[in-house]
């Protein structure tokens, strides 16, 4: 019973690195989101995707991009890595709002820590 | 959009104390509100949730009212257990989208 699988768990990247971070549910989710939390803070969204597709930008979208091309995988990419982007990054999944099976609530992966040095 | 106030930790206790945080929020309208919380090294995991005014949400022992009058959702626990050290979000819902406090962070000692 995976879940939400989320790959690198850790990652030390240097000033101006580009990389990926993998996210993916086998619980047929068409709702998938990307949060970023910073050490005593809260949970900021970062982009969301409500099916294959199709994305949209969250609180914090700048630096980042993503894409959806199956309902399984939402790959969140960092273009230019800046110190800002230290953080732990969560990927969550849901049904959507008025879909069989709907409580409202988040599944979430178990996060990957990126450090940018 | 929703914003959300909780209390800032750290809350130390000691085992079988009462748990208190509190939790405010703003919201257009009345949302659906929840408490995730977060073990170490783990994800957030939904802990329970409330989908209108006086709902009364409740798992393992934890417990909140949603108080529509003064737009709070504060989280309690009669007698706190050693595993309870965690760190709590509160998060109103508008939609499909969350809206997660800064969590307060729970250290429970034997």
């Amino acid at each position: 019973n995976a879940g939400v699988t989320q790959t690198p768990k850790f990652r030390i990247l240097k000033i101006g690195q580009s990389m990926t971070l993998q996210c993916a549910q086998d619980m047929n989710h068409n709702y998938m989101y990307w949060y970023r939390q910073d050490p005593g803070m809260g949970l900021k969204l970062i982009y969301y995707s409500v099916g294959a597709g199709i994305t949209d930008k969250g609180e914090v979208p700048n630096g980042y991009n993503v894409s959806r091309s199956t309902t399984e995988d939402f790959p969140l990419r960092l273009e230019l890595a800046a110190p800002s982007q230290t953080s732990v990054y969560f990927c969550a999944s849901s049904y959507p709002p008025l879909a069989g099976g709907y409580t409202g609530e988040l599944f979430f992966g178990e996060g990957s820590r990126l450090t940018v040095l | 959009g929703n914003s959300v106030t909780q209390m800032e930790g750290p809350v130390t206790l000691s085992e079988e104390a009462f748990l208190t945080i509190n939790c405010t929020y703003t919201a257009t309208g009345y949302p659906s509100l929840f408490w995730y919380v977060q073990y170490p090294g783990e994800g957030l995991q939904l802990l329970l949730k409330a989908t209108k005014a006086d709902d009364k949400g409740s798992n393992k022992g934890f417990e909140a009212t949603y108080r529509k009058e003064t737009t709070s959702f504060h989280l309690e626990k009669g007698s706190v257990q050693v595993s309870d050290s965690a760190v709590y979000f509160c998060a109103p819902q508008a939609g499909n989208m969350l809206t997660f406090g800064g969590g307060t962070r729970l250290m429970v000692k034997p």
